[in-house]
């Protein structure tokens, strides 16, 4: 069974760009999780997807963060215009169903803002 | 606000040795209590999850002791290996959360040879 894809791994960009990453879950799951982790902190989650309708995003800073999941499958996570703050580690995560299922992470997208 | 409070920080142990990883929590409603494996460069991987009406649960070397009055959960590793350094990280969440985890700040244990 493929695990959950992401792209990029590795994205350096200056304060005030924007960008974007990527995410494939695994095939059949209907959840989807973006977190963000900052070195030396545990993973904060950002959105949730259910199929491709937002079940939570009150934790996402809204001015600068957007997200979607098109078709219920594959998702995007933009940030435009990062900070310096938003270096960080993006892990996506999926999951069958909801609190009951298993959350399977993808490696993440270790994002630097200079 | 962290809802979910880890310690040590850090640990190192010699091999063979046993590694315990302590945490608490403040939300009664937590029902769900993982923990997770993350080797650098990697993602979460879980590990091992157990819920409130059970004190312990155990896979192989890895086990969970839950004290609910207590609002504490840990993770011992017995017999602990090089192959188990990495950071590990407890979790919660409640069932009426769609399955959302806070995340403690994570243990970074390593296994002297």
């Amino acid at each position: 069974e493929a695990g959950v894809a992401q792209s990029p791994r590795y994205k350096i960009i200056e304060k005030r760009q924007s960008v974007a990453f990527w995410c494939n879950p695994i095939s059949g799951h209907a959840t989807l999780y973006w977190y963000q982790q900052i070195l030396g902190q545990g993973p904060k989650l950002l959105i949730q997807f259910q199929n491709n309708g937002v079940v939570d995003d009150s934790q996402l800073p809204k001015d600068r963060f957007s997200a979607e999941r098109l078709k219920g499958v594959d998702s995007t996570l933009k940030i435009q215009p990062a900070k310096l703050e938003d270096s960080a580690v993006y892990l996506c995560a999926s999951s069958f169903g909801t609190s009951l299922y298993e959350q399977y992470f993808g490696p993440g997208t270790r994002l630097t803002v200079t | 606000q962290q809802q979910v409070k880890q310690s040590p920080q850090s640990l190192i142990v010699q091999k063979g040795g046993i590694s315990i990883i302590n945490c608490a929590y403040e939300n009664t409603a937590f029902d769900y209590f993982p923990w997770y494996q993350q080797f650098p460069g990697k993602g979460p991987a879980l590990l091992i999850a157990i819920r409130p009406d059970v004190s312990e649960k155990k896979e192989g070397r890895f086990t969970i002791s839950f004290n609910k009055s207590a609002k504490q959960f840990s993770l011992h590793i017995m017999d602990s290996q090089p192959g188990d350094s990495a950071t590990y990280f407890c979790a919660a969440s409640m069932g009426d959360s769609w399955g959302k985890l806070q995340f403690g700040a994570g243990t970074q244990v390593v296994v002297t040879p």
